[in-house]
């Protein structure tokens, strides 16, 4: 276990409901990241929340709304979802950049990830 | 072209051999890089980071990077079943974190 934790680790839903991800982290970690893996395709970078505060939006559609209520929690909102969001979900968490000493030296932690279905 | 490129495998290698991992990447001015493994249908979990040029050594595995060549290797020795994932480099520009679309390993007793 990596100390960062993410639920459900499976979700079926249709293109019409609401449903939200949710990562936890027991790291003590200031930076949270949510991370979308599809088949044959690199991890895509979606969110970044620094000291909770978003800091990076990767230009993800609109259906996903992320949301950091503090240091150790991050959501991710989903609705009126597209067959083609089906993928694995990816929570990480990382000490953050400027309070590792730099970029060199931040490491990022993932969760197990939820397996997103869009039916 | 792709800021991260590694050959997506598989690669086949006996249980005992070396395993010789490769990735190169486009921005000359990224500082670190990281090697994660992913078992199928599991999440990447970190196996060495680099910095500087050279090798760093951990237990089997061996990270070597040489940024002239804008290249980042990983060596397995003595390759075991349990190794058999997928093998994730990822290189960071400025505060993101670039992954490569990741080497499926295979080690066969």
């Amino acid at each position: 276990e990596t100390g960062v934790t993410q639920t459900p680790r499976h979700l079926v839903m249709g293109m019409t409901n609401k449903k939200s991800l949710k990562c936890e982290q027991h790291l003590g970690h200031n930076a949270m990241y949510w991370y979308k893996q599809s088949a044959k395709k690199p991890l895509e970078l979606m969110f970044v929340y620094s000291l909770e505060e978003r800091v990076e939006n990767n230009s993800v559609p609109s259906r996903f709304s992320p949301e950091c209520p503090n240091s150790s929690h991050l959501f991710l909102h989903l609705h009126t979802l597209q067959p083609e969001d089906s993928a694995l979900y990816l929570c990480a968490s990382s000490q953050g950049p400027r309070l590792a000493g730099g970029v060199g030296t931040d490491t990022q932690y993932f969760g197990p990830g939820t397996r997103l279905t869009v039916l | 072209q792709k800021e991260v490129e590694q050959n997506s495998g598989p690669l086949s290698v006996p249980e005992g051999a070396i395993a010789s991992l490769n990735c190169t990447y486009s921005d000359r001015g990224s500082q670190s890089f990281f090697w994660y493994r992913q078992y199928s249908g599991k999440s990447p979990e970190l196996i060495m980071s680099i910095y500087s040029n050279g090798d760093k050594e951990d237990g089997r595995f061996t990270a070597q990077l040489n940024k002239a060549s804008q290249y980042v290797s990983l060596l397995i020795r003595d390759s075991q079943p349990s190794d058999s994932a997928t093998y994730l480099c990822a290189v960071t520009n400025t505060d993101k974190l670039i992954f490569g679309t990741g080497t499926r390993l295979q080690v066969f007793p």
